[in-house]
């Protein structure tokens, strides 16, 4: 099993819509997840940490943390065509040392 | 915040030849990785570059095909040694800020080899 999992997509919503973006990991140690948006051609960017079971909230980033089921998501409401990107989840590596390991990123696209 | 800036931001290069990457942070940073990016794919770390020790580098990355300094807390180089079109890939670098444990990436250098 690979150590972090996402779907590659493309996951295409409309303008407006609530975009659902999810990542499985396999280290039960974990204590910190990260989201990242990678624009084509552009370096990743973070937008959203999580460190606590439960949702945190930025804007329209909502991220979601089920330790137990060992997954996160991030819920993007009100999606805008700018917001189509590839969006990486990012754990630390079982190695320690602040390394982290990132899923292969989910496409998604907004459509007008 | 504190601006990450990578040299060059791409080249095209020719096999067997070699290219050092800069990495400079404006401010003194705790700890510098170096990641690679093939083309379709995600990041996959190569090595984390110590400040005034040997860069510690992950399984099937090597120091002879990637030397790595770093000689302040603000700067790091990565050289692609040899290089073939196989190395054809977008070159990260990371830093981690004191007191956080969250990543910062430059801008990367997209690297071409013929």
């Amino acid at each position: 099993q690979k150590e972090v999992e996402q779907n590659s997509g493309p996951l295409s919503v409309p303008e407006g819509a609530i975009a659902s973006l999810n990542c499985t990991y396999s280290d039960r140690v974990s204590q910190s997840f990260f989201w990242y948006r990678q624009y084509s051609g552009k370096s990743p960017e973070l937008i959203m940490s999580i460190y606590s079971n439960g949702d945190k909230e930025d804007g329209r980033f909502t991220a979601q943390l089920n330790k137990a089921s060992q997954y996160v998501s991030l819920l993007i409401r009100d999606s805008q065509p700018s917001d189509s990107a590839t969006y990486l989840c990012a754990v630390p590596s079982a190695g320690g040392g602040n390394k982290l390991t990132f899923g292969t990123g989910t496409q998604l696209k907004v459509e007008l | 915040s504190a601006v990450i800036s990578q040299k060059p931001s791409r080249d095209i290069c020719q096999r067997g030849t070699s290219l050092t990457i800069q990495c400079q942070v404006d401010s003194q940073v705790t700890m510098m990785f170096w990641y690679r990016q093939q083309p379709g794919q995600s990041l996959t770390l190569i090595a984390t570059a110590n400040q005034g020790s040997e860069a510690t580098y992950e399984s099937g990355f090597v120091i002879d095909k990637f030397p790595i300094s770093r000689p302040n807390l603000t700067f790091s180089t990565l050289t692609v040694s040899n290089m073939s079109p196989e190395d054809s890939s977008i070159y990260l670098c990371s830093v981690d800020f004191p007191s956080t444990d969250t990543q910062y990436f430059g801008p990367g250098t997209r690297l071409t080899v013929l």
